[in-house]
């Protein structure tokens, strides 16, 4: 399958703790984020977003918080399970486009047993 | 099939070779994107299209780089005279609604290898 995290930061997170992954965002005046989960030889799947007028958002085991003072983004992920191996993206929306994404570079995740 | 459909999976083209990527989208979304994704890194935004209209192809590195979707359904991502920088995957995803990405649905992607 694809090596898509052969060069890319990782974090290794024993199975049931809770794993932070976190990524700078490069635009000020970004107004909407998202967070992707990508597995090895697939596309990559929407995991939860947040709007600039947010510093918290929380979903099914997953929480994103946004520091805009630092241009910071994180997600947390809650009782880490296998199936949540897969490289993370974030990814931000400038306040000019609709359509328009800025990926980060990815953190892969790693479960171990 | 139920989602985005990508082919071939992998492409090994001699450098200079054409080649044709096709996408095909969930039926009925309106919103078309590519996307090229070297390794190791995130995706990079390539050309939009919103139903058979080339709305954004400011992302496409070169004018090697050729998209179209003629009937706003099927998509053809075509690259000439293939370089070795060409290597990566491409990635099509599709959305039910204008632009909106957080709906936006990926396809597994083609490896391109230009050897």
């Amino acid at each position: 399958g694809e090596n898509v995290g052969l060069h890319l930061p990782t974090l290794s997170v024993q199975e049931g703790d809770n794993s932070i992954i976190n990524c700078a965002y490069s635009n000020s005046a970004s107004d909407y984020f998202i967070w992707y989960k990508q597995e090895s030889g697939k596309g990559p799947q929407f995991i939860i977003d947040i709007r600039s007028n947010m510093d918290k958002r929380q979903g099914q085991r997953v929480t994103v918080l946004l520091n805009k003072t630092v241009k910071h983004l994180s997600l947390q992920i809650a009782a880490t399970q296998p199936g949540d191996s897969a490289v993370y993206f974030c990814a931000e929306a400038p306040q000019d486009s609709n359509y328009q994404l800025i990926w980060g570079a990815g953190t892969k995740l790693i479960i171990k047993p | 099939g139920a989602g985005v459909s990508q082919s071939p999976r992998y492409k090994v083209a001699k450098r200079g070779q054409d080649v044709a990527l096709r996408c095909d989208p969930i039926s009925g979304h309106v919103s078309l994107f590519w996307y090229q994704q070297a390794l190791g890194q995130g995706p990079e935004f390539l050309t939009y299209f919103q139903n058979e209209a080339q709305l954004d192809k400011s992302g496409l590195p070169s004018d090697r780089f050729f998209a179209e979707r003629p009937e706003g359904s099927v998509s053809t991502l075509k690259i000439q005279r293939t370089q070795q920088e060409d290597s990566a995957v491409y990635l099509c995803a599709s959305s039910l609604y204008r632009g909106e990405y957080t709906e936006a649905f990926f396809g597994q992607g083609t490896r391109l290898t230009v050897v």
